[in-house]
């Protein structure tokens, strides 16, 4: 099956800086790959996804990069704020089915 | 329009009792997931209804998890009897399958003590 390997875990960035999260995936068939947002007592909110046809996408200050060949995907977020500190988990996903998840990272910005 | 709901926030419970979570999906949507995350690792997969039928359930731990679909609509997942292992956040997500986007509940804290 499939394996998600996130990092890091933990993630501490100064206000205004970026921060970057890395996932790699195992299966070549997975072709969605979205990131969800964790805050405290909440449930994951997706903030991007990205679809296997393109390589990188952009919303604001959030842009997510895919590399095929290399089975991997990444998380920018510019010009952090401290609204921005949460639990953030990437997913791979065959056609929308079953998500993988990676382990998390939890991002903490410093005002 | 209302998210996915789930009740209760948080259950404690002791070990070989029964305890029933549930999920209101957002109206309209046919697909329905459970998904655990266990002592803060990876959110793992459950199992997925389409409407009212059992899509895949390969990641249930066991036969103690019993889940159900009735109508199509809500979802209600049974742990008989939980085990100390069975602790953690479950979560239900929904999405309607052509468009891929999955929302999730805040999810339930089941804690076997």
């Amino acid at each position: 099956g499939e394996n998600v390997e996130q990092h890091p875990s933990t993630l501490s960035v100064q206000e205004g800086d970026s921060a970057v999260i890395k996932c790699t995936y195992s299966d070549s068939a997975s072709n969605y790959f979205p990131w969800y947002k964790q805050e405290l007592g909440k449930g994951p909110q997706l903030i991007i996804d990205i679809r296997s046809n393109v390589g990188e996408k952009k919303d604001q200050r959030i842009a997510v990069t895919l590399n095929k060949t290399a089975k991997h995907f990444s998380l920018h977020i510019t010009e952090t704020q401290p609204e921005d500190s949460a639990v953030y988990f990437c997913a791979a996903s065959v056609n929308f089915n079953k998500f993988y998840f990676g382990s998390g990272t939890k991002l903490n910005v410093k005002p | 329009e209302a998210g996915v709901t789930q009740f209760p926030s948080h259950s404690v419970i002791e070990k070989g009792q029964t305890v029933t979570l549930r999920c209101d999906p957002i109206s309209g949507h046919d697909n329905l997931y459970w998904y655990r995350r266990v002592m803060g690792k990876e959110i793992k997969f459950l199992l997925h209804f389409v409407k009212e039928s059992k899509q895949d359930e390969s990641g249930m731990p066991n036969n103690r998890f019993l889940a159900e679909r009735t109508g199509g609509t809500y979802s209600t997942l049974k742990v008989q009897p939980a085990e100390l292992e069975d602790s953690g956040v479950y979560f239900c997500a929904s999405s309607q399958d052509s468009r891929g986007w999955a929302f999730f509940g805040q999810g339930t804290r089941l804690t076997v003590v």
